[in-house]
């Protein structure tokens, strides 16, 4: 079936490192994929997306790029800020023939950075 | 501030009782989807309703239902429940019925706690 592996954290980081959250996924047929960030004490929110391979979806200095050799889509920042701190989750839409779209979604990745 | 709006926030109650939790989709969205957020499990897709209609169905128990209503808040009711339901349930709203894509504002979530 569709399913989304995201890397487990927590990840930690300080202000100004690079971040890399891996996410691979498994589906048929060509899935959009999403990336999605939760603040704290928020509901989730859409960062970036991207619907075909080799699409670059880029949001607030958020890249990812849809691999399809490598069935990855791996969220990237040069410049991590303390307001980045959040859980990002990773996720992907199907739509089974005759059926309608369904976000199937990854565990979640808790980001901290710290000043 | 997504213009999904979820009542209550927080929820206390005990094993074998029954809860309602209500969704305000965003003006103008027709679609109304619920998802589970749990530590073990992850986000997961429950169900979607458009326009009045069930749509998809995840992986909903069958202790639990949900309905949309003409001014299409839509409200999730989970019965029997166990401490396994305790959960941060979300919903989200679209404009279209998911059978081409359209972004997913989701609310800020209830709090649920089954002692």
């Amino acid at each position: 079936g569709n399913s989304v592996t995201q890397m487990e954290g927590p990840v930690t980081l300080s202000e100004e490192a690079f971040l890399t959250i891996n996410c691979t996924y498994t589906a048929t047929g060509y899935p959009s994929l999403f990336w999605y960030v939760q603040y704290p004490g928020e509901g989730l929110q859409l960062l970036l997306k991207a619907t075909k391979a080799d699409d670059k979806g880029s949001n607030k200095g958020f890249e990812a790029t849809y691999r399809k050799e490598t069935t990855s889509f791996h969220l990237e920042k040069g410049s991590v800020q303390v307001s980045d701190s959040a859980v990002y989750f990773c996720a992907l839409r199907t739509k089974p023939q005759g059926g309608s779209e369904k976000l199937v979604f990854g565990k979640g990745t808790k980001l901290t950075v710290n000043p | 501030d997504s213009g999904v709006t979820q009542t209550p926030k927080h929820l206390i109650t005990a094993t074998g009782q029954r809860v309602t939790l209500r969704c305000s989709p965003r003006s103008g969205d027709l679609s109304v989807y619920w998802y589970q957020q749990s530590l073990d499990q992850g986000l997961q897709f429950l169900i979607q309703y458009y326009n009045g209609e069930e749509r998809a169905k995840g992986n909903i128990l069958e202790r639990f239902s949900a309905q949309q209503f003409p001014d299409l808040h839509s409200e999730l009711n989970l019965s029997s429940l166990e401490l396994g339901d305790s959960a941060l349930y979300f919903c989200a709203s679209s404009v279209g019925g998911g059978f081409s894509y359209n972004e997913q504002f989701f609310g800020p979530g209830t709090r649920l706690t089954v002692l």
